[in-house]
């Protein structure tokens, strides 16, 4: 079974900060990990697919990168909106969700 | 608009049963495999369950394989999630969500899930 760590858990940030939150793998996924955002409240909402492709819709200032074990979600200045709890996911192992990160102020 | 209507969530007893159902629109349903995915108050997401777009895989967590039947009615654009046996650890929220391709991944986990409806809560106590 393929293991996934999502850190942080919390990360404390501002406005305008530069933020990266890391997902790693104990074996190779190739490109197969998906960013989810989940405001307070709310469904959650789909950022990045196949590591750093963006659905239509989604701002700019998110990207994802990676490939193999190792990758990130990174929001390149923190807005406002952006104070959220966001999740990875894979799909070869279950659980396929990580613990999510709560940005926080 | 892809829009995905959760219903049949309550309060029930632990050991009792319950169905939940999820009206699809807005997409062309037997285009898309479809997933339960389930947070408990104040935790993190936990998928329950997938089915892919002609039932011909379907998947479980651990913890609800063998309690919980998956199904769908691509004529009435439905997903269905049969609960028995209720434990007070399946109390959550669950939601109903839109795989982004027909087929799951391995054991049919989500590829990628791009909508999800509001979600229809679960809350198993006596």
């Amino acid at each position: 079974d393929i293991q996934m760590t999502q850190s942080p858990a919390s990360l404390p940030a501002s406005v305008g900060d530069r933020v990266t939150i890391t997902c790693r793998t104990s074996h190779s996924i190739n490109t197969y990990i998906n960013w989810y955002q989940q405001k307070p409240g709310k469904a959650p909402k789909l950022l990045v697919y196949s590591a750093s492709n963006l659905p239509s819709g989604v701002p700019s200032r998110f990207s994802g990168s990676g490939f193999g074990t190792d990758f990130n979600l990174t929001i390149s200045s923190l807005q406002r909106e952006d104070f959220a709890t966001y999740y990875c996911q894979q799909s070869y192992s279950t659980p396929p969700f990580g613990q999510g990160t709560k940005v926080e102020i | 608009e892809v829009q995905l209507v959760e219903s049949g969530g309550g309060l029930v007893q632990p050991g009792r049963s319950l169905r939940l159902s999820c009206a699809a629109s807005g997409f062309i349903f037997d285009n898309s495999a479809m997933h339960w995915v389930r947070q408990a108050p104040g935790k993190g997401l936990e998928w329950v369950s997938g089915i892919s777009w002609n039932s011909g895989s379907i998947g479980y967590a651990d913890s609800v394989r063998g309690r919980f039947t998956i199904s769908r009615d691509n004529a009435r654009n439905s997903l269905y999630l049969q609960m028995n046996s209720l434990r007070a650890e399946d109390t959550a929220l669950y939601y109903c969500a839109k795989n982004m391709s027909p087929y799951c991944g391995g054991d049919c986990r989500p590829n990628a899930v791009d909508h999800w409806g509001q979600g229809t809560l679960v809350t198993v106590s006596s």
